[in-house]
């Protein structure tokens, strides 16, 4: 199993550019998430995923666009990206409701100009 | 909603020490408390979890308490080695998403 991945590892976008972080899981999980990682920040839920067609807001959803048409993968599309959304994404995905272990991916560091 | 405070934001033991890190939380239906370890460069890796009927937990060098009453439940290292040093994050939920402390940094000196 490759667990849960994410591509790309590293991007560097212009304010205004949009962009969309890829996510993927082969271990049948229901649950997929994204969080967002800065300094002194902890992790913050961006949106989430029960289901395949079924996604909801998390803590700091502004910006970010999702869609879930596969149990498998989960993208995450940032729209007109901003100096405030440079950031560590991460991509979670685990068994569904809150009370499993979550898989973190390997994170993609985005930066933007 | 839930909010998880998490303390202390760094920690600096001495090797063979013993190191703990505390977190309470707001919601009383909160009823999983996973901890992730964060090495640098990687993602969280969960490394012990407790569920609201159990009042602790250990394997091996590692425990976790709750008390559910006082709403905290804490992280305790034993033995402290030098491949322990990484940050740290506490976690609750219900049914809902997992809601996150803002994570300890762990500094183990040889």
């Amino acid at each position: 199993n490759a667990g849960v991945t994410q591509t790309p590892k590293f991007q560097v976008l212009k304010t205004g550019q949009s962009m969309t972080l890829q996510c993927a899981q082969d271990m049948n999980h229901e649950y997929m998430s994204w969080y967002r990682q800065d300094p002194g920040m902890g992790l913050r839920l961006i949106h989430y995923s029960v289901g395949a067609g079924i996604t909801d807001q998390g803590e700091v959803p502004n910006g970010y666009n999702v869609s879930r048409s596969t149990t498998e993968d989960f993208p995450l599309r940032l729209l007109s990206a901003a100096p405030s959304q440079t950031s560590v994404y991460f991509c979670a995905s685990s068994f569904p409701g809150g009370a499993y272990e979550q898989f973190f991916g390997p994170g993609t560091r985005l930066t933007v100009l | 909603g839930e909010n998880v405070e998490q303390h202390p934001s760094t920690l600096s033991v001495q090797e063979g020490d013993s190191a703990v890190i505390k977190c309470t939380y707001s919601d009383s239906a909160s009823n999983y408390f996973p901890w992730y370890k964060q090495e640098l460069g990687k993602g969280p890796q969960l490394i012990i979890d407790i569920r609201s009927n159990v009042g602790e937990k250990k394997d091996q060098r590692i425990a976790v308490t709750l008390n559910k009453t006082a709403k905290h439940f804490s992280l305790h290292i034993t033995e402290t080695q030098p491949e322990d040093s990484a940050v740290y994050f506490c976690a609750a939920s219900t049914i809902t998403p997992l809601v996150f402390g803002k994570g300890t940094r762990l500094s183990v000196i040889a």
